[in-house]
């Protein structure tokens, strides 16, 4: 099956700098979502980006399908951004096979 | 924007309980799907449902069974909770093939 992986597992900023977490996946995939999962448990969808760049207040994402990875930009942190985030992707079916994870904690 | 709604954000049963986890969805989504997700494992498949009365197994079904009586509504079921089931449940719908799937609150279930 298709694997997924992300990096780095573990990130550390203050607040106001920016990040770039990165999604390798190992097969074509049809979709490609990323997911903040809050402190209490939730996972709140980010983007839904199986190819090309998206934008979303300080938040961006760019898929490269043909090369089989994804980017997801924070800018200018804020400690609400702290969190895992999830990237998933799915493969000619409805279930979504996630990632390892990045933990990201923001310090004022 | 769908909403997923589960039935409880904490639940502490006693081992061999019967436990039930309801999900509701808003949207008229046609699949549903329940995924547990434990330290250092992940989120994983349990079960999904593509239609009223329609399942399918999927990564660890085994000490559970599901329920979706309505397009709405679908349930987890643990027939006899073991501690091994401790864990964090989460639900989510998505329509058919267009594989962006909407996520609920969670249940963190703790078995005693």
């Amino acid at each position: 099956g298709i694997q997924v992986e992300q990096s780095p597992p573990d990130l550390i900023l203050q607040e106001g700098a920016n990040s770039t977490l990165r999604c390798n996946f190992s097969d074509s995939v049809n979709n490609l979502q990323w997911f903040h999962q809050n402190p209490w448990g939730q996972l709140i969808n980010l983007f839904y980006i199986p190819s090309g760049t998206k934008q979303n207040g300080r938040l961006s994402a760019t898929t490269v399908a043909t090369e089989r990875y994804s980017l997801l930009y924070i800018s200018s942190s804020q400690t609400t951004d702290s969190g895992v985030y999830f990237c998933a992707v799915t493969r000619n079916t409805d279930k979504l096979i996630f990632g390892t994870g990045t933990r990201l904690q923001v310090f004022p | 924007d769908v909403k997923v709604t589960q039935s409880s954000r904490y639940l502490v049963k006693r081992t061999g309980e019967k436990v039930f986890l309801e999900c509701v969805q808003d949207m008229d989504h046609e699949n549903m799907f329940w995924y547990r997700q434990d330290p250092g494992l992940g989120l994983r498949l349990i079960y999904f449902s593509y239609d009223v009365k329609m399942k399918e197994k999927g990564d660890i079904p085994e000490g559970y069974s599901v329920s979706r009586e309505k397009k709405e509504r679908f349930s987890l079921i643990l027939e006899s909770a073991s501690t091994n089931q401790t864990s964090m449940y989460l639900c989510a719908a998505g329509r058919t093939n267009s594989y962006e799937q909407y996520f609920g609150p969670g249940t963190r279930l703790t078995v005693t």
